[in-house]
């Protein structure tokens, strides 16, 4: 069965410095790729998709996600995070029926310090 | 931009009793979903519908029902609530027209079974 596995609960990051968070698929072939953000009580928004092409896929507010297939990981990466960053972030793969949606890692929960 | 509308935001039942959860998109979307979204799970299918009519189980579906009265409308069914149906539950709608369509989210409905 696919599964998508984020290895961090938590993160705790300063306001200005890198952040990456972690994500691997287990798959038979490769699904299409989402990570998506959740503020605090709200609900899910893309923050960008891979499903072909080049490996690197940029997203909304200057983040971007690296598509690895030898190593079956698509990791989130953002070079300077703002205190409004502070969210809850999934990774996510396409179910092999498309029509049942999507496979939800756990999540991750940013917290951004000044 | 999709809109997906959930009510009620929070609801409070008793343990026995019958709560609705509404969802209603107005993107014309053919797929509609729900999911649960509890701490160390992650979010988790629990229906899905890809038309007016239409009902798919997912992979959490025991103790509920849903039904989708229009392409706009789909509503989940507790009728005989539980406290392990204590969630976050939301809805998603999409259009799975293309191979990697985004799922867009309501903001949630907060259900607590005493």
């Amino acid at each position: 069965a696919q599964s998508v596995t984020q290895p961090d609960a938590r993160v705790t990051v300063s306001e200005g410095a890198s952040l990456q968070l972690r994500c691997k698929y287990s798959y038979s072939g490769t699904p299409y790729l989402f990570w998506y953000v959740q503020y605090q009580r709200q609900g899910l928004q893309l923050l960008l998709k891979y499903y072909s092409g080049d490996p690197v896929v940029q997203g909304v507010n200057g983040f971007e996600a690296e598509f690895s297939k030898s190593d079956s990981s698509f990791h989130l990466r953002k070079a300077s995070v703002h205190w409004s960053d502070s969210a809850v972030y999934f990774c996510a793969a396409s179910h092999h029926n498309y029509a049942q949606g999507l496979t939800f890692g756990l999540g991750t929960r940013v917290s951004v310090f000044p | 931009e999709a809109a997906v509308t959930q009510s009620p935001r929070n609801k409070v039942t008793v343990t026995g009793g019958n709560v609705t959860l509404s969802c209603r998109q107005t993107n014309s979307h053919n797929y509609m979903y729900w999911y649960r979204q509890d701490t160390g799970h992650g979010l988790r299918l629990i229906h899905y519908s890809y038309g007016a009519g239409n009902l798919q189980i997912g992979d959490v579906p025991d103790g509920y029902k849903a039904t989708r009265t229009t392409q706009e409308d789909f509503f989940l069914l507790l009728e005989l609530a539980s406290p392990s149906q204590t969630s976050l539950y939301f809805c998603a709608s999409s259009d799975w027209t293309s191979s990697a369509e985004t799922l867009y989210f309501g903001s949630g409905t907060r259900l607590t079974v005493l």
